[in-house]
Protein backbone atom coordinates (compact mmCIF):
# COMPACT_ATOMS: atom_id res chain seq x y z
CA UNK A 1 0.00 0.00 0.00
CA UNK A 2 1.31 3.18 -1.19
CA UNK A 3 -0.17 5.54 0.45
CA UNK A 4 0.03 9.28 -0.89
CA UNK A 5 2.57 9.31 -3.89
CA UNK A 6 4.60 12.38 -5.03
CA UNK A 7 5.94 12.87 -8.14
CA UNK A 8 8.69 14.37 -8.88
CA UNK A 9 10.62 14.46 -5.86
CA UNK A 10 12.86 17.40 -7.19
CA UNK A 11 12.77 19.67 -9.72
CA UNK A 12 14.41 22.85 -10.83
CA UNK A 13 12.44 25.46 -12.98
CA UNK A 14 13.24 28.62 -14.81
CA UNK A 15 11.65 31.76 -14.09
CA UNK A 16 8.47 31.90 -16.36
CA UNK A 17 8.60 27.86 -17.03
CA UNK A 18 5.69 25.89 -16.61
CA UNK A 19 5.16 22.51 -15.01
CA UNK A 20 2.28 19.90 -13.13
CA UNK A 21 3.12 18.22 -9.58
CA UNK A 22 1.37 15.02 -9.48
CA UNK A 23 -0.33 13.55 -6.49
CA UNK A 24 -1.76 9.90 -6.10
CA UNK A 25 -3.28 7.92 -3.54
CA UNK A 26 -4.16 4.72 -3.30
CA UNK A 27 -6.90 4.85 -0.70
CA UNK A 28 -9.75 5.67 -2.06
CA UNK A 29 -9.74 9.30 0.20
CA UNK A 30 -12.36 12.16 -1.38
CA UNK A 31 -10.73 14.74 -0.05
CA UNK A 32 -7.60 15.68 -1.84
CA UNK A 33 -5.37 18.96 -0.71
CA UNK A 34 -2.32 20.26 -1.75
CA UNK A 35 -0.19 22.78 0.40
CA UNK A 36 3.53 24.87 0.62
CA UNK A 37 6.18 24.68 3.54
CA UNK A 38 8.20 27.77 3.59
CA UNK A 39 10.90 27.99 6.88
CA UNK A 40 9.31 29.51 9.66
CA UNK A 41 5.56 29.27 8.15
CA UNK A 42 4.56 25.93 8.76
CA UNK A 43 2.20 24.59 5.79
CA UNK A 44 -0.34 26.66 4.15
CA UNK A 45 -3.37 25.20 1.89
CA UNK A 46 -3.25 26.02 -1.26
CA UNK A 47 -5.94 24.10 -3.27
CA UNK A 48 -8.35 21.42 -2.06
CA UNK A 49 -10.75 19.17 -3.41
CA UNK A 50 -13.88 17.30 -1.81
CA UNK A 51 -14.29 15.10 -4.90
CA UNK A 52 -13.66 13.83 -8.26
CA UNK A 53 -14.39 16.71 -10.84
CA UNK A 54 -14.03 19.57 -7.74
CA UNK A 55 -11.54 21.79 -6.79
CA UNK A 56 -11.87 24.65 -4.47
CA UNK A 57 -8.85 27.60 -3.10
CA UNK A 58 -7.23 27.83 -0.09
CA UNK A 59 -5.17 30.21 1.77
CA UNK A 60 -2.41 30.88 -0.82
CA UNK A 61 -4.18 29.80 -4.32
CA UNK A 62 -2.30 32.50 -6.48
CA UNK A 63 -0.62 31.29 -9.52
CA UNK A 64 -1.46 27.92 -8.72
CA UNK A 65 -3.94 25.65 -10.95
CA UNK A 66 -5.52 21.99 -10.01
CA UNK A 67 -7.88 19.56 -11.65
CA UNK A 68 -8.56 16.23 -10.16
CA UNK A 69 -10.19 14.29 -13.15
CA UNK A 70 -10.24 11.07 -11.35
CA UNK A 71 -10.81 10.32 -7.82
CA UNK A 72 -7.12 9.03 -7.07
CA UNK A 73 -5.18 11.59 -8.56
CA UNK A 74 -5.19 15.82 -7.61
CA UNK A 75 -2.21 17.94 -10.19
CA UNK A 76 -0.82 21.06 -9.30
CA UNK A 77 -0.26 23.37 -11.41
CA UNK A 78 1.96 26.24 -12.23
CA UNK A 79 1.62 28.15 -15.51
CA UNK A 80 4.16 30.65 -15.27
CA UNK A 81 6.90 29.80 -12.47
CA UNK A 82 8.16 32.70 -9.97
CA UNK A 83 10.95 32.47 -7.45
CA UNK A 84 8.41 33.20 -5.34
CA UNK A 85 6.93 29.57 -5.76
CA UNK A 86 10.03 28.05 -4.69
CA UNK A 87 9.23 25.47 -1.93
CA UNK A 88 8.11 22.29 -0.42
CA UNK A 89 5.09 21.09 -2.11
CA UNK A 90 2.88 18.28 0.09
CA UNK A 91 -0.19 16.53 -0.69
CA UNK A 92 -2.72 14.83 1.59
CA UNK A 93 -5.37 13.23 1.16
CA UNK A 94 -8.26 12.06 4.19
CA UNK A 95 -11.41 10.51 4.87
CA UNK A 96 -14.55 10.48 6.45
CA UNK A 97 -15.31 8.03 8.94
CA UNK A 98 -17.53 6.78 11.10
CA UNK A 99 -17.71 9.26 13.89
CA UNK A 100 -17.28 12.35 11.17
CA UNK A 101 -13.52 12.64 11.51
CA UNK A 102 -11.16 13.02 9.03
CA UNK A 103 -7.28 12.69 9.65
CA UNK A 104 -5.13 13.88 6.97
CA UNK A 105 -2.61 11.27 5.21
CA UNK A 106 0.88 12.76 3.84
CA UNK A 107 2.74 12.22 0.52
CA UNK A 108 6.89 12.74 1.06
CA UNK A 109 6.60 16.03 -0.93
CA UNK A 110 8.32 17.69 -3.60
CA UNK A 111 10.98 20.08 -3.52
CA UNK A 112 10.97 22.73 -6.32
CA UNK A 113 12.85 25.80 -6.62
CA UNK A 114 12.75 28.58 -9.39
CA UNK A 115 15.91 30.39 -10.84
CA UNK B 1 -10.73 32.54 11.52
CA UNK B 2 -8.63 29.81 12.70
CA UNK B 3 -5.09 29.87 14.42
CA UNK B 4 -2.16 28.28 15.77
CA UNK B 5 0.59 28.96 17.89
CA UNK B 6 3.67 27.29 18.74
CA UNK B 7 6.01 29.69 20.96
CA UNK B 8 8.72 27.84 20.71
CA UNK B 9 10.69 27.28 17.69
CA UNK B 10 13.69 25.71 18.55
CA UNK B 11 13.50 23.12 21.66
CA UNK B 12 16.91 21.19 22.68
CA UNK B 13 16.70 18.60 25.56
CA UNK B 14 18.73 15.64 26.41
CA UNK B 15 17.95 11.96 25.89
CA UNK B 16 16.20 10.29 28.87
CA UNK B 17 14.49 13.85 29.81
CA UNK B 18 11.11 14.64 29.92
CA UNK B 19 9.70 17.03 27.09
CA UNK B 20 6.35 19.31 26.76
CA UNK B 21 5.80 20.73 23.16
CA UNK B 22 3.40 24.03 23.66
CA UNK B 23 0.55 24.86 21.13
CA UNK B 24 -2.21 27.38 21.15
CA UNK B 25 -4.90 27.55 19.13
CA UNK B 26 -7.65 30.12 18.40
CA UNK B 27 -11.05 28.22 16.92
CA UNK B 28 -14.26 30.21 17.22
CA UNK B 29 -16.08 26.33 18.04
CA UNK B 30 -15.11 22.87 19.63
CA UNK B 31 -11.37 22.28 17.98
CA UNK B 32 -10.59 19.55 15.98
CA UNK B 33 -6.76 19.20 17.55
CA UNK B 34 -3.34 17.58 15.39
CA UNK B 35 0.39 17.18 16.08
CA UNK B 36 1.90 15.82 13.30
CA UNK B 37 6.01 15.02 13.44
CA UNK B 38 8.30 15.31 9.93
CA UNK B 39 11.22 13.99 9.87
CA UNK B 40 14.17 15.75 7.64
CA UNK B 41 13.32 15.00 3.57
CA UNK B 42 9.56 13.28 4.61
CA UNK B 43 6.39 14.39 4.87
CA UNK B 44 3.78 14.87 7.86
CA UNK B 45 3.30 11.71 10.46
CA UNK B 46 -0.15 11.90 12.41
CA UNK B 47 1.36 11.78 16.13
CA UNK B 48 -2.32 11.84 17.59
CA UNK B 49 -5.89 13.81 17.22
CA UNK B 50 -8.44 14.92 19.70
CA UNK B 51 -11.61 15.35 18.80
CA UNK B 52 -13.88 14.72 22.06
CA UNK B 53 -13.81 13.07 25.05
CA UNK B 54 -11.11 12.05 27.14
CA UNK B 55 -9.07 15.24 26.96
CA UNK B 56 -5.83 13.48 27.35
CA UNK B 57 -5.27 11.68 24.44
CA UNK B 58 -2.30 8.98 23.46
CA UNK B 59 -0.58 9.15 20.55
CA UNK B 60 2.25 6.65 18.38
CA UNK B 61 5.75 6.63 19.87
CA UNK B 62 4.87 7.16 23.42
CA UNK B 63 3.48 10.43 22.97
CA UNK B 64 0.45 12.22 24.59
CA UNK B 65 -1.32 15.60 24.61
CA UNK B 66 -3.53 17.09 26.85
CA UNK B 67 -7.01 19.50 25.35
CA UNK B 68 -7.15 22.69 27.89
CA UNK B 69 -10.46 24.30 26.51
CA UNK B 70 -9.46 26.76 29.44
CA UNK B 71 -6.16 27.64 28.51
CA UNK B 72 -7.20 27.10 24.85
CA UNK B 73 -3.79 24.92 24.60
CA UNK B 74 -2.89 21.28 23.32
CA UNK B 75 0.53 20.96 24.68
CA UNK B 76 2.20 17.41 23.88
CA UNK B 77 4.74 15.34 25.77
CA UNK B 78 6.83 12.54 26.09
CA UNK B 79 7.95 11.67 29.94
CA UNK B 80 11.50 9.99 28.33
CA UNK B 81 13.03 11.59 24.84
CA UNK B 82 14.86 9.02 22.55
CA UNK B 83 17.48 10.67 20.13
CA UNK B 84 15.25 8.97 17.14
CA UNK B 85 12.83 11.99 18.29
CA UNK B 86 14.73 14.37 16.83
CA UNK B 87 12.18 16.03 14.17
CA UNK B 88 10.21 19.34 13.39
CA UNK B 89 7.04 18.77 15.16
CA UNK B 90 3.59 20.86 13.89
CA UNK B 91 0.34 21.29 15.89
CA UNK B 92 -2.64 21.95 14.01
CA UNK B 93 -6.56 22.65 14.46
CA UNK B 94 -9.20 21.44 11.87
CA UNK B 95 -11.71 23.64 10.16
CA UNK B 96 -14.47 21.96 8.55
CA UNK B 97 -15.16 23.55 4.72
CA UNK B 98 -17.60 22.17 2.75
CA UNK B 99 -17.36 18.39 3.52
CA UNK B 100 -13.23 18.51 3.47
CA UNK B 101 -11.38 19.60 6.71
CA UNK B 102 -9.29 22.82 6.47
CA UNK B 103 -6.22 21.60 8.36
CA UNK B 104 -4.43 25.37 9.92
CA UNK B 105 -0.42 24.38 10.93
CA UNK B 106 1.69 26.13 13.26
CA UNK B 107 4.94 27.32 12.14
CA UNK B 108 6.78 24.28 14.26
CA UNK B 109 9.20 23.43 16.66
CA UNK B 110 12.22 21.99 16.34
CA UNK B 111 13.39 19.23 18.50
CA UNK B 112 17.05 18.46 18.85
CA UNK B 113 18.26 15.76 21.38
CA UNK B 114 21.47 15.57 22.91
CA UNK B 115 23.08 12.36 23.48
Amino acid sequence: NAGVTQTPKFRVLKTGQSMTLLCAQDMNHEYMYWYRQDPGMGLRLIHYSVGEGTTAKGEVPDGYNVSRLKKQNFLLGLESAAPSQTSVYFCASSYRDRDGNQPQHFGDGTRLSIL
Amino acid sequence: AQSVTQPDIHITVSEGASLELRCNYSYGATPYLFWYVQSPGQGLQLLLKYFSGDTLVQGIKGFEAEFKRSQSSFNLRKPSVHWSDAAEYFCAVEGVTGGGNKLTFGTGTQLKVEL
